[in-house]
């Protein structure tokens, strides 16, 4: 079956620090990858996608590369800010079916 | 452009009785589905609807049961309510239906419902 693991949080930066969040997942066939964040009360926002290997996604300064040899897709951030905080959810599709880690809440310091 | 719309945004129900949210894609996308988030977790997976058929179902009871209309708005119904059902309920609509790497699905912001 399909599932995603992400790293244990709640993680905890100061402004203009480096982000990493680790994604790894278990999938059949060829997923796609994605990373949604989620801020207080809302839905989810598509942060970033994937749909093969080597493909990076990139927005508003996060990125993530799709490594199929490490089944891994790690969100990064140069340097945060403090409206960065949110949860963030890495997912894998196939057939359109989303299949989410349990996301890491993520709070900036000013 | 409006983005996928839910209702209600909240909801309170007592166990035993059933409930009905609504979901409206964006214009033009033939695709809903429907995930439920426990407090704390990542949303799950419970249908699929593309042209008014269901294309997927993810591990839930017969309690739980949907549409999606002509217009192609989607409801979603769950009887028999139980205290464990109490979660955030996300609609989401993409274009694509069964390959929909390429089409990314967009979420509304969910109905918050508490059963007591």
């Amino acid at each position: 079956g399909n599932s995603v693991t992400q790293m244990e949080g709640p993680v905890t930066l100061s402004e203009e620090a480096f982000l990493t969040i680790n994604c790894t997942y278990t999938a059949t066939g060829y997923p796609s990858l994605f990373w949604y964040v989620q801020y207080p009360g809302e839905g989810l926002q598509l942060l970033l996608k994937a749909t093969k290997a080597d493909d990076k996604g990139s927005n508003k300064g996060f990125e993530a590369t799709y490594r199929k040899e490490t089944t891994s897709f790690h969100l990064e951030k140069g340097s945060v800010q403090v409206s960065d905080s949110a949860v963030y959810f890495c997912a894998l599709e196939n057939n359109s079916k989303l299949t989410f880690g349990k996301g890491i809440t993520l709070s900036v310091r000013p | 452009d409006a983005g996928v719309t839910q209702s209600p945004t909240h909801l309170i129900k007592t166990r035993g009785q059933h409930v009905t949210l609504r979901c409206s894609p964006i214009s033009g996308h033939k695709s809903v589905s429907w995930y439920q988030q426990v407090l704390g977790q990542g949303p799950q997976f419970i249908f699929q609807y593309y042209e008014k058929e269901e294309r997927g179902r993810g591990n839930f009871p017969d309690r739980f049961s949907a549409r999606q209309f002509p217009n192609y708005s989607s409801e979603l119904n769950v009887n028999a309510l139980l205290l464990g059902d109490s979660a955030l309920y996300l609609c989401a609509s993409s274009l694509a239906g069964l390959r929909g790497g390429n089409q990314p699905q967009h979420f509304g912001d969910g109905t918050r419902l508490s059963i007591l």
